[in-house]
């Protein structure tokens, strides 16, 4: 079953502590994505990858780190330096200029 | 900036009705252009994608495209309760990014 794969569903930060989200993808894309969604908002892009081992910044980058390493997985870091990081975090990847596929989202709370 | 405009809503309407969603954009290079919904609390889901001028069905949905006027619709005709969603429109800005809409909320009335 091809798909995307987010984990974990639920995150729940710490202040001044760094966490991962996990993106995954068996598509076979070449380009992911990252989004967060603020509660009655739309999508704002965060980070892009086109191809393995480059990326580029979206309009929200700062306080966020990526690294594409593999086809398969585009794996999202919130630093300390995000400071209002609560938000819905959604990976996405496409052929690109084609559809993009959303996964299940990652809900991120700082306690 | 490149923007996506759709009127957020709620828009209202009874079962059985045609509901029409309307998104505009102000790329005039934007290419590709796609409807999401979403249901509260879950990521989106594609509905329609259309790349040219003109009207592209698929079961109760019709897709609308006029490059010209840039503007995309959506309609869901014999609307169902289950159809109550988000409906964000998203295009294309360049090769590589997609610029969305803040979304229009939908009602259906049983």
């Amino acid at each position: 079953d091809g798909g995307i794969t987010q984990s974990p569903k639920y995150l729940f930060r710490k202040e001044g502590q760094n966490v991962t989200l996990s993106c995954e993808q068996n598509l076979n894309h070449d380009a992911m994505y990252w989004y967060r969604q603020d509660p009655g908002q739309g999508l704002r892009l965060i980070y892009y990858s086109q191809i393995v081992n480059d990326f580029q910044k979206g309009d929200i980058a700062e306080g966020y780190s990526v690294s594409r390493e593999k086809k398969e997985s585009f794996p999202l870091t919130v630093t300390s330096a995000q400071k209002n990081p609560t938000a819905f975090y959604l990976c996405a990847s496409s052929i690109i200029g084609n559809e993009q596929f959303f996964g299940p989202g990652t809900r991120l709370t700082v306690l | 900036q490149k923007e996506v405009e759709q009127n957020s809503g709620p828009l209202s309407v009874p079962e059985g009705a045609i509901a029409s969603l309307n998104c505009t954009y102000s790329d005039r290079v934007s290419q590709s252009f796609f409807w999401y919904r979403q249901y509260s609390g879950k990521s989106p889901e594609l509905i329609m994608s259309i790349y040219s001028n003109g009207d592209k069905e698929d079961g109760r949905f019709t897709a609308q495209l006029n490059k010209a006027s840039q503007y995309v619709s959506l309609l869901i005709r014999d609307s169902q309760p289950s159809d109550s969603a988000t409906y964000l429109c998203a295009v294309t800005s360049g090769t590589y990014k997609y610029i969305f809409g803040t979304g229009t909320r939908l009602k259906v009335l049983a």
